[in-house]
């Protein structure tokens, strides 16, 4: 119930692609879900963020979609850059507290 | 958003010792995390440390092992004791900012050899 299912493990993009990459919880209780961005050898770092009341958030290139009947939640990269490539994280939680985190997708944009 | 500085950046240490990780933030803060990210994983939250009171660990995470301490509300250390190779991961300390979400320090990278 406290999972947060994130897919896919890696992804490989073009340059100038859409990114997208899909996460699933199962606790109908989450009401605040996050996507962070984690360069090698930094702390992951807040990009977008979400909550339930909504199905759609934009800010500039990423793009948060918000299935609530489905429990599922995606990220869209759009026109995806190199500078782009790092691991992301999808996480939710009750409140802002005590984030579960998904297991992480490698993202690689080819130049 | 707040500024974290985690010290030491990496270690390498033999099992059966101790090591300390500092946690500086540039303002204050409530609740500070101490969470760990082993090779490829995802994060896992250890502990949540309030200013003043015992730390709270979850599931799988015991003060014996991890004892934190939180002196003020900009600082706090989690201290990885008797260290076998199965502890060699990232640590990264984290605070809410609220509307920021949660930011992370730059990690501790831990090696037990």
């Amino acid at each position: 119930q406290q999972q947060v299912k994130q897919s896919p493990q890696s992804l490989i993009v073009q340059k100038g692609g859409i990114s997208i990459i899909n996460c699933a919880y199962e606790n109908t209780a989450f009401d605040y879900f996050p996507w962070y961005q984690q360069f090698p050898g930094k702390g992951p770092a807040l990009l977008i963020a979400i909550r339930p009341d909504v199905s759609e958030k934009k800010e500039g290139r990423f793009t948060i979609s918000f299935n609530k009947s489905a429990k599922q939640f995606s990220l869209h990269i759009m026109d995806s850059q190199p500078g782009d490539s790092a691991t992301y994280f999808c996480a939710a939680s009750k409140g802002t507290y005590k984030y579960i985190f998904g297991t992480g997708t490698r993202l690689k944009v080819l130049a | 958003s707040a500024v974290i500085s985690q010290k030491p950046s990496r270690d390498i240490c033999q099992r059966g010792t101790s090591l300390t990780i500092q946690c500086q933030v540039d303002s204050q803060v409530t609740m500070m995390f101490w969470y760990r990210q082993q090779p490829g994983q995802s994060l896992t939250l250890i502990a949540t440390a309030n200013q003043g009171s015992e730390a709270t660990y979850e599931s799988g995470f015991v003060i014996d092992k991890f004892p934190i301490s939180r002196p003020n509300l900009t600082f706090s250390t989690l201290t990885v004791s008797n260290m076998s190779p199965e502890d060699s991961s990232i640590y990264l300390c984290s605070v809410d900012l609220g509307a920021y979400g949660y930011t992370f320090g730059s990690g501790t990278r831990l090696t037990v050899v």
